[in-house]
């Protein structure tokens, strides 16, 4: 049984950083084809998609954010993380992790995590 | 970026009706490889999006058959054949032919 769980620290003030996690069981990020991804979506408003990573450690980016996102992975506890830079009161949302296979994409998603950017 | 328009953007159906969401892309969603990368999810109300077709017309693992995908190249369509209380939520295509990964708008359905 695949499941994803998001993490995050819910509140945080503009420019600092926000860094998420995603703990997952049923799968391995060590599996030839396996990723996570993650997408956002603000309260009332669409999905957006920010990032991948894959088992070989190939990472992707959505161009809009330009440099402010790090994907990474820790494969033996079955966790990726995703950190945003310099945050405002835009970043505020939900985020999600979803696994992908190859180029089978987003057949599992976690709860999400509420996120909101604050002073 | 590959934009996805989606129409309607809300729909008011009954029990029991069939309808149709189309999703409409600014290229081609076909790629190289041969393969057409149009995704359809569901977000009900307080929950995560789910997927129900993926490869345009493929229904996703315990998808009811009363949910079909359709189209190619810039026009897809998701067909609901006989709407039922548990379908209201947010429809929304996705494609990953072409990077950056990007979703339609949304398609509200409402249940009158």
């Amino acid at each position: 049984q695949v499941t994803l769980k998001e993490s995050g620290p819910g509140i945080l003030q503009p420019s600092q950083t926000l860094s998420l996690t995603c703990t997952f069981s049923g799968f391995s990020l060590s599996t030839y084809g396996m990723g996570v991804g993650w997408i956002r979506q603000p309260s009332g408003k669409g999905l957006e998609w920010l990032a991948n990573i894959w088992w070989d450690d190939d990472k992707y980016y959505n161009p809009s954010l330009k440099n402010r996102l790090t994907i990474s992975k820790d494969t033996s506890n079955n966790q990726a993380f995703l950190k945003i830079t310099n945050v405002d009161t835009a970043d505020t949302a939900t985020y999600y992790c979803a696994r992908s296979y190859r180029r089978d994409w987003f057949a599992y998603w976690g709860q999400g995590t509420l996120v909101t950017v604050s002073s | 970026d590959v934009v996805l328009t989606q129409t309607p953007s809300i729909l008011s159906a009954t029990i029991g009706q069939s309808v149709s969401i189309s999703c409409r892309s600014s290229q081609s969603l076909l790629d190289s490889d041969g393969n057409t990368y149009l995704y359809w999810f569901l977000q009900r109300p307080g929950q995560s999006p789910q997927r129900l077709i993926y490869l345009v017309s493929n229904l996703g693992s315990g998808v009811p058959n009363r949910f079909s995908g359709s189209g190619s190249g810039t026009d897809f369509t998701l067909k609901i054949s006989g709407v039922e209380a548990e379908d209201l939520g947010v429809y929304y295509c996705m494609q990953a032919t072409h990077a950056p990964l990007t979703f339609g708008s949304g398609t509200k359905l409402e249940i009158k």
